[in-house]
């Protein structure tokens, strides 16, 4: 079965910072990854998503990922954060047949000044 | 364009009465997926439609849940009897439809549910 695993429940920052939201993955096939963020109050965005074309993803607002194969892991990364940032953010794997994501538990960002 | 809708955005019931949640999907989008957001659960995964067929239930917590689509498009998520347990935020997405996992699903605003 495909999970995955945030390994961190939250994360905290100062503006200007760089972000690091890690995420490990299992599965037995080649899977879909996506991070997904979710403002207070509002519905669930797509930052980006990994579908087996090049390993580095650029997402929006300046978001990227890295399909790691040999580590099992497509950790979200920011050079710079910015208050608006502050967010629950999600990883999450497409199911085999592609009918179902499957999500982690969520790691909250706090963007400090 | 339009996004996804849900209506009605809050609902407060009490515990063994019926409920019926509304979907409204992206026009043009063949997918349709019914999510649970609950604080001890997370984000889970209830059932999956392809046009007005539903190839993966497997999500439904149990028999009290139910959901149609009709017309491939507007679709209705039932619950019967609804116990406290059901209290969450009911997420309804979709998507183009593409086979093999790498559709992008969007997302609607959710439908708060309170049992009291």
């Amino acid at each position: 079965a495909q999970s995955v695993t945030q390994l961190d429940s939250h994360v905290s920052v100062s503006e200007g910072t760089p972000v690091l939201l890690r995420c490990n993955y299992s599965s037995s096939y080649s899977p879909s990854l996506f991070w997904y963020v979710q403002h207070p109050n509002k519905g669930l965005q797509l930052l980006l998503k990994y579908t087996s074309a090049a390993t580095l993803v650029k997402g929006i607002n300046g978001f990227e990922a890295e399909f790691k194969k040999s580590e099992t892991s497509f950790h979200l990364t920011k050079p710079s954060a910015h208050m608006s940032d502050a967010a629950e953010y999600f990883c999450v794997v497409s199911n085999q047949a592609g009918t179902a994501l499957i999500f982690g538990k969520g790691t909250t960002l706090s963007v400090s000044s | 364009g339009a996004g996804v809708s849900q209506s009605p955005s809050n609902k407060v019931t009490e515990k063994g009465k019926d409920v019926e949640l509304r979907c409204d999907p992206i026009s043009g989008h063949t997918a349709l997926y019914w999510y649970r957001q609950s604080l001890g659960q997370g984000l889970e995964f209830l059932i999956y439609f392809q046009g007005n067929s539903a190839p993966d239930k497997s999500g439904l917590p149990s028999d009290r849940f139910s959901a149609e689509r009709t017309g491939g498009s507007v679709s209705t998520l039932t619950i019967q009897r609804t116990q406290q347990e059901d209290s969450a935020v009911y997420l309804c997405a979709s998507s183009l439809g593409r086979t093999g996992g790498t559709d992008t699903q969007y997302f609607g605003p959710g439908t708060r549910l309170t049992v009291l």
